[in-house]
């Protein structure tokens, strides 16, 4: 069965400071990916996604992720890291049945000024 | 635009009272729909799928019925709440292509307090 692996529960870093979020999938086939961000009380925001092609992918507000499949990864970056970036952050795999994600259970970014 | 729509924001229900979530999307047709629960500290746990109207799937067998009576229009239901039904309800949808699979798109979802 497929599953995600996000390491890290919290993590605080310092606004201006670099930024990676760890994610580890585990999934027989070559695997869809995708980071979701979601601010408190609010739904997922789609931050990027990789299908096929350029293992390093660029999203929204900054991000860029990598996917390393002799790693079974897929790490989100962002050179420096604004206030309005502490929320939590998803890692997800699919494709599993109809279209269904399999999630990690998240990382919560802190941001200290 | 798609957008998608769910109601209501927040919830607060007695153990053993009904419970009826909606989500609707605008913009497209014959998406896939989803049910998520969140939970404290657990991450996403898929709920129900939909594939078409009366297509459910239940991932979780639970307390929790899903159905969709329209295209773009899906419930989840109970006919009585658990305490253990408390959480922050997200629906999602995907578009329909020939690629095989595409991202989702979440919902601004519900918060549920069973007391």
């Amino acid at each position: 069965a497929q599953s995600v692996t996000q390491p890290d529960i919290h993590i605080t870093v310092s606004e201006g400071a670099s930024l990676e979020l760890r994610c580890n999938y585990s999934y027989g086939a070559t695997p869809y990916l995708f980071w979701y961000v979601q601010s408190p009380g609010q739904g997922l925001q789609l931050l990027l996604k990789y299908f096929s092609g350029d293992t390093l992918v660029q999203g929204i507000k900054g991000f860029e992720a990598e996917f390393k499949r002799s790693q079974s990864s897929f790490n989100l970056r962002k050179p420096s890291v604004h206030w309005s970036d502490a929320a939590e952050y998803f890692c997800a795999v699919g494709p599993s049945g109809y279209s269904t994600l399999t999630f990690g259970k998240g990382t919560m970014l802190l941001v200290s000024p | 635009s798609q957008t998608i729509h769910q109601w209501p924001a927040t919830l607060v229900q007695p153990v053993g009272s009904p419970l009826s979530l909606e989500c609707t999307v605008e913009g497209t047709s014959n998406p896939n729909l989803y049910w998520y629960r969140q939970a404290a500290g657990r991450g996403l746990q898929l709920l129900f799928y939909s594939v078409g109207i009366g297509q459910i799937s239940s991932e979780v067998p639970q307390n929790l019925s899903a159905s969709r009576p329209q295209d773009r229009q899906f419930i989840l239901s109970s006919k009585k709440l658990l305490l253990s039904d408390s959480g922050f309800y997200l629906c999602a949808w995907t578009p329909r292509t020939n690629r095989g699979y595409n991202e989702q798109f979440f919902g601004p979802g519900t918060r549920l307090t069973v007391l």
